[in-house]
């Protein structure tokens, strides 16, 4: 039972070049997100998608743009990377908008921008 | 402007006694609050939610504890067990498709 499948789970990127985070579920889910985590931020919200069709923004969007190629899948882009984009990054599925349900994580991806 | 705040960066308990893990949030709107579990190298696993109807929820050793008046969340783990030892975050939601995260106690059970 795979869940929440991230790739790749390290990346190491020179300041300008451009990545595609992935992100792929397998529970059906309509709701994905996308979050970054930096040490004693906790985890802040950068793109969500509600469901298929769908995407907006969190709280930090800057630097990003999503893609919600299908329902399973849900990826993150750096255009044009910056080293304050260096942090791990966490794909999120729920069932839907409006239910009591948690989101359930991936395992992450490292991304470092020297 | 931070919506949920979690003020111990640390705690450490002796296996077997009560950990208290707490989370502050600031608005009255947020309606479902969830408590997750984060080891290192893993994504957060949830761990134990509650509904803005209720004040209390238990499962096994963990029960989470609602105050609305103080906006205050808690989640107490007894026994504490070594196994224990991670990240704890506190997340809360309102009526949108949004979660707001707390930045995380790092819960340190000893043997």
């Amino acid at each position: 039972n795979a869940g929440v499948t991230q790739t790749p789970k390290f990346q190491v990127l020179k300041t300008g070049q451009s990545m595609t985070l992935q992100c792929a579920q397998d529970m059906n889910h309509n709701s994905m997100y996308w979050y970054r985590q930096d040490p004693g931020m906790g985890l802040r919200l950068i793109y969500y998608s509600a469901s298929e069709g769908t995407t907006d923004k969190g709280e930090v969007p800057n630097g990003y743009n999503v893609s919600r190629l299908n329902k399973r899948e849900f990826s993150l882009r750096l255009e044009s990377a910056a080293p304050s984009q260096t942090s791990v990054y966490f794909c999120a599925s729920r069932p839907g908008q409006g239910t009591l349900q948690p989101q359930h994580f991936g395992d992450g991806t490292r991304l470092s921008i020297l | 402007d931070q919506q949920v705040k979690q003020n111990s960066p640390s705690l450490s308990v002796q296996e077997g006694r009560i950990s208290i893990l707490n989370c502050d949030y600031t608005n009255s709107m947020f309606d479902y609050f969830l408590w997750y579990k984060k080891y290192p190298a893993e994504g957060p696993t949830f761990l134990i939610s509650i509904s803005s109807i209720k004040d209390k929820n238990e499962d096994g050793r963990f029960t989470v504890f609602l105050n609305k008046s103080a906006k205050h969340l808690s989640l107490h783990i007894v026994p504490s067990q070594p196994g224990d030892s991670a990240v704890y975050f506190c997340a809360v939601s309102g009526t949108g498709n949004q979660f707001y995260f707390g930045t995380g106690t790092s819960l340190t059970v000893i043997p």
